[in-house]
């Protein structure tokens, strides 16, 4: 079945260093993918968006480039804040666009 | 704009005692879903529902079940609660439709079953 594996944390940085959280996925057809975040005692919140091959979803500083070459959906930030503190989960859609598949989340700590 | 509004947001439940978890969702969609998130494990789908009058099954559904009452609500029903099930749950509801299927997530219940 369609899965999403990315990156254990927690990921440590220090406020304005780049991050990079890796995401895999494999899936029949040509699922669309997405980055949510969870703050605190917060639901997850869409972050960004990619529908299709080469598309780059971006938002808040936020980036990833879906390539279905390598079936991955790396999440970058050039400059990382404090704010940016949370849980980030990768999923996907399946084709059939009737449920969405989740990864184990990265959980991100910036310190200032 | 309510978006997706559970209830409750807080249960603490004795092992074997039953209970239902709202959901409804204001956005006219037609997909609807239930996770429960543990530790370390990430979301894990309990059931989802593509469309009103349908359900399946999702990853771990077990021990649950689900009615989807109207478009508007999708409600997960525990009917013997067993402290395995102790967890957060998260109500979320999507468009269905391609291009746009991005779920919109409730604030969540925190269950705890001793």
């Amino acid at each position: 079945g369609d899965s999403v594996t990315q990156m254990e944390g927690p990921v440590t940085l220090s406020e304005e260093a780049f991050l990079t959280i890796n995401c895999t996925y494999t899936a029949t057809g040509y699922p669309s993918l997405f980055w949510y975040v969870q703050y605190p005692g917060e639901g997850l919140q869409l972050l960004l968006k990619a529908t299709k091959a080469d598309d780059k979803g971006s938002n808040k500083g936020f980036e990833a480039t879906y390539r279905k070459e390598t079936t991955s959906f790396h999440l970058e930030k050039g400059s990382v804040q404090v704010s940016d503190s949370a849980v980030y989960f990768c999923a996907l859609s399946d084709t059939g666009f009737q449920k969405l598949v989740f990864g184990t989340g990265t959980r991100l700590l910036v310190s200032p | 704009n309510a978006g997706v509004t559970q209830t409750p947001k807080f249960q603490v439940l004795k092992t074997g005692q039953s209970m239902t978890l709202q959901c409804a969702q204001d956005m006219n969609h037609n997909s609807m879903y239930w996770y429960r998130q543990d530790p370390g494990m990430g979301l894990r789908l309990i059931y989802y529902s593509a469309s009103e009058g349908t359900t399946d099954k999702g990853e771990v559904p077990n021990g649950y079940n689900v009615s989807r009452l109207n478009k508007r609500e999708f409600s997960l029903r525990l009917e013997s609660a067993a402290p395995s099930q102790t967890s957060v749950y998260f109500c979320a509801s999507s468009t269905g439709t391609a291009g746009a299927n991005e779920a919109f997530f409730g604030q969540g219940t925190r269950l705890t079953v001793v």
